[in-house]
């Protein structure tokens, strides 16, 4: 089976500019989780999603968002970017939830200028 | 906050030697999971522990967990330069659909 995609690899924006990654998870995983990782603040979680549905959402700004779409694909959207905003974002997957092995992603590489 | 604690944050030692990293958490759980990250790329999964055990094993990896502490061990028996990685353990938080990461050890490999 092919391993969880992300897309785009790396990115540069400038402030105030919005953004939206995507993830591929592994072919019938229905779990999609995204996390942010910085130096400072390490791995933290953004959101959950099952079949389509958010389950949990970190304790973020509501500038981020995110969607799942029928085939378990999903979109994180990030407004109005800050320079804090820099970060590498990791998405995995998993059949049915955390409760299971999380297969990441390469994460995408965000530089917010 | 971060649930996880890990200790020690940085660990630098010799090829062939064991690797102890240690992981402490605030509150109940229902699995423990380990992952190593190369250089800013992504997580790769080593072991899965559940509430309910106590120690597991997978190669040269063994992992303890006593919920009584709310900590957790990492070992990696005979080191070797490929070992070199960020470790994090990471909790689900009792059905909380989310991991909760530690800031992770930094282990270094010398040959």
């Amino acid at each position: 089976k092919a391993g969880v995609t992300q897309t785009p690899r790396y990115l540069i924006k400038t402030r105030g500019q919005q953004v939206t990654l995507s993830c591929s998870p592994i072919s019938g995983h229905r779990s999609v989780s995204w996390y942010q990782q910085t130096p400072g603040q390490g791995l933290q979680f953004l959101f959950e999603y099952f079949s389509e549905t958010q389950r949990n959402k970190g304790n973020f700004p509501g500038r981020f968002s995110g969607r799942q779409f029928s085939n378990s694909r999903s979109e994180m959207n990030v407004s109005t970017l800050e320079l804090g905003d820099s970060a590498l974002y990791l998405c995995a997957s998993s059949l049915a939830g955390v409760q299971e092995t999380q297969y990441f992603g390469p994460g995408t590489r965000l530089l917010v200028l | 906050s971060q649930q996880g604690e890990e200790d020690p944050q940085a660990l630098s030692i010799q090829e062939g030697e064991n690797a102890t990293m240690n992981c402490s958490y605030k509150t109940s759980i229902n699995n423990l999971q380990w992952y190593r990250q190369n250089s800013g790329r992504g997580l790769v999964h080593l072991i899965l522990i559940r509430s309910n055990e106590r120690e597991k094993h997978s190669g040269r990896l063994r992992v303890t967990l006593d919920t009584s502490k709310k900590s957790s061990s990492l070992l990696i028996t005979a080191s070797r330069a490929a070992d070199t990685a960020s470790y994090f353990c990471a909790t689900d938080g009792m059905g909380a659909q989310k991991l909760v990461f530690g800031q992770g050890t930094r282990l270094t490999i010398n040959p």
